[in-house]
């Protein structure tokens, strides 16, 4: 089964306007990080937030919110006032912190989100 | 300051040749991962180190695959007699001790490794 599962593989949004990527998750782990990337067509992989699985509140960085429902197992990104540059493919990824492999990420397969002018 | 490099950041290269690629993670910080994206698919963990030691290699591929840190610093990823499906972008990443280093990892640029 897939650990990260991102069911839109393409997002088109209007300029100012707010958009929610999905991210849903499976893992057994009590502890766990999960974590956005965004990758613009220059290829590299901007880290966007973090969210522990212990953490009370949904993360927010500037623009970007995320949207923790844990029962739901769910971690959707949340970006506000959408811009050009905003353009990009966008991975969700998680952390398992038990069981020894507490160091790499398991990532989904992105959603290309378009902004339009 | 100065984020994740990598070099070079493309290379060709004919098929059952060596390559090796090499990262220069951000100053203090002492884990360090390789990871790889093949066309049209998701990240692949490779191998992490933390320091010079790789406690799981289990993600290279094969036994073609290899790499190495030294100093706690510069880290080489070698693929010994390429072959085409090796093509793909391998991505290096790091992050500090402690619990920061549980919240985010740093990537760096990538390199595009196109065997022929």
């Amino acid at each position: 089964a897939q650990k990260i599962t991102q069911t839109q593989p393409g997002m088109f949004v209007q300029e100012k306007e707010a958009v929610t990527l999905d991210c849903t998750y499976d893992t057994s782990d009590p502890s766990y990080g999960l974590f956005w990337y965004k990758q613009p067509s220059s290829g590299e992989m901007i880290f966007l937030i973090y969210q522990g699985s212990y953490d009370q509140q949904n993360a927010t960085e500037g623009r970007y919110s995320l949207n923790f429902q844990k029962a739901r197992k769910s971690a959707n990104l949340v970006i506000s006032a959408s811009q050009l540059g905003d353009s990009a493919m966008y991975f969700c990824a998680m952390r398992e912190n038990s069981g020894g492999s507490n160091y790499k990420l398991t990532f989904g397969k992105g959603t290309l989100l378009t902004v339009n002018p | 300051g100065a984020g994740v490099s990598q070099s070079p950041s493309n290379k060709v290269t004919e098929k059952g040749k060596d390559v090796e690629l090499r990262c220069d993670p951000i100053s203090g910080h002492t884990a360090l991962y390789w990871y790889r994206q093949s066309l049209g698919q998701g990240l692949e963990f490779l191998i992490y180190f933390q320091g010079n030691s790789a406690p799981d290699k289990s993600g290279l591929p094969s036994d073609r695959f290899s790499a190495e840190r030294t100093g706690g610093s510069v880290s080489t990823l070698t693929i010994q007699r390429t072959q085409q499906e090796d093509s793909a972008v391998y991505l290096c990443a790091s992050s500090p001790p402690g619990l920061a280093g549980l919240k985010t990892q740093y990537f760096g640029p990538g390199t595009r490794l196109l065997v022929l």
